[in-house]
Parts: structure tokens; C-alpha cells; sequence
């Protein structure tokens, strides 16, 4: 089974609204990645957490590791349509095997203009 | 033009037929992955590689088969044992262990 879940899986908010996808793992992950991939497209990387309880922006978006980094999320201020698209997290070195990337399972955001 | 290419786009094949997938790539990245997504599901790792002729399996390896003789590319091939190979398949590479992944276009596979 899924090893790094996320939730929801599906999110349709109105286009203004926040949103937050939660990524949690079974493992103590070394570090974490967030991509997304718009609807028909390929994965595209965003961003890329390391140290315990790490937070980074990227305009309207934040991104935060767990203390225990087992856990990520991602939230998103204020919606716009460009944002529509399926978000995932992953863990470049799953379960300690070098190079082994794994990805959640996916928070499908709608938005609704 | 630098990348990962992933060819063909579209692929039908009839059920019981081996295919095999291409993923080409100029970026000189070392690690090299095979991941597969069904429709509203998240991705799957089938192979992946982290050196020439070396590659290990992923979650869902059972039905797939993968080479690596060279750097540059790193074939999937869709064997008859796959019991439902209809799926987006997406090649991505790597730099390093602690870099991002870079994917490919996608190739859509329908068995009929």
C-alpha cells in the first residue's frame, strides 16, 4: 500500500478561499518535495523541505515540515484559477534507500472563479 | 533543446502484446524512474536506477521489466503478465539523491 498519504483528496473551494493539503508518512523522512501537476500534465517540482519544523514561502503559498518530519503540508492564501491542478508530496530517499522517491497520494484542488 | 522525451505520446496496444516504452533524456542526470498513474490516483514507483546497469524495483515492479545500458535512457517494457497495464506512464530524472525530479511528457498506454 500507500506509504506517504495525503488529505484530502480532493478539494473545490471558491477562488479567494485558502486551501491546505496535509502529506503524512509512516517513516521519519530525511527531507520532502512538493509538485505539482496541472490537469493533462507532467509533475513539476515546487519546493524542497530539509530541517525539522522548516517553513518556507513561495508567494501565496507555505510549506511546512513536521517537527518529527514525518509530516508536510502545503497551504495556499487566496485561490486564483491558475492554481487548479493535483498537488503531491514525495520523499526523495524513502525509508533510507538512496535515490528510492516516493510520492503521496495526491490532493486534486478545484477552483471555482 | 535540454529534457527528458517520452515517446510515443499515445500508445493502444491488444492485451497479451509485450510493448515497451521510451524515456530519453540530455540532462546527464545519474537516476533515472519509471512511475505509473491511473486516473485520480496519486504516483506509483515501478523501477528506478541510479547508475548504468543498475536498477532496482520499485512498489509495483510485478509485469514491468526496465535496462539502463546507457546513461541517456532507460526503457519500460510492458510485459503480457502486467494484468492491467492501461495507465499515464511518466519517466523523470534526477541529479542527485537530494535534488528535484525532472519528468518527462508522458506516455498514455491503452491495451485493448
Amino acid at each position: 500500500g500507500q506509504q506517504v498519504m495525503q488529505i484530502p483528496q480532493y478539494q473545490h473551494v471558491q477562488e479567494g478561499e485558502d486551501f491546505t493539503t496535509y502529506c503524512n508518512s509512516s517513516t521519519t523522512l530525511s527531507n520532502i518535495q512538493w509538485y505539482k501537476q496541472r490537469p493533462g500534465g507532467h509533475p513539476v517540482f515546487l519546493i524542497q523541505l530539509v530541517k525539522s519544523g522548516e517553513v518556507k514561502k513561495q508567494k501565496r503559498l507555505t510549506f511546512q515540515f513536521g517537527e518529527a518530519k514525518k509530516n508536510s503540508s502545503l497551504h495556499i492564501t487566496a485561490t486564483q484559477t491558475t492554481d487548479v491542478g493535483t498537488y503531491f508530496c514525495a520523499a526523495p530517499n524513502y525509508g533510507g534507500a538512496t535515490n528510492k522517491l516516493i510520492f503521496g497520494t495526491g490532493t486534486l484542488l478545484a477552483v471555482q472563479p | 533543446d535540454g529534457g527528458i522525451t517520452q515517446s510515443p505520446k499515445y500508445l493502444f496496444r491488444k492485451e497479451g502484446q509485450n510493448v515497451t516504452l521510451s524515456c530519453e533524456q540530455n540532462l546527464n542526470h545519474d537516476a533515472m524512474y519509471w512511475y505509473r498513474q491511473d486516473p485520480g490516483q496519486g504516483l506509483r514507483l515501478i523501477y528506478y536506477s541510479q547508475i548504468v546497469n543498475d536498477f532496482q524495483k520499485g512498489d509495483i515492479a510485478e509485469g514491468y521489466s526496465v535496462s539502463r545500458e546507457k546513461k541517456e535512457s532507460f526503457p519500460l517494457t510492458v510485459t503480457s503478465a502486467q494484468k492491467n497495464p492501461t495507465a499515464f506512464y511518466l519517466c523523470a530524472t534526477r541529479r542527485t539523491a537530494n535534488t528535484e525530479a525532472f519528468f518527462g511528457q508522458g506516455t498514455r498506454l491503452t491495451v485493448v
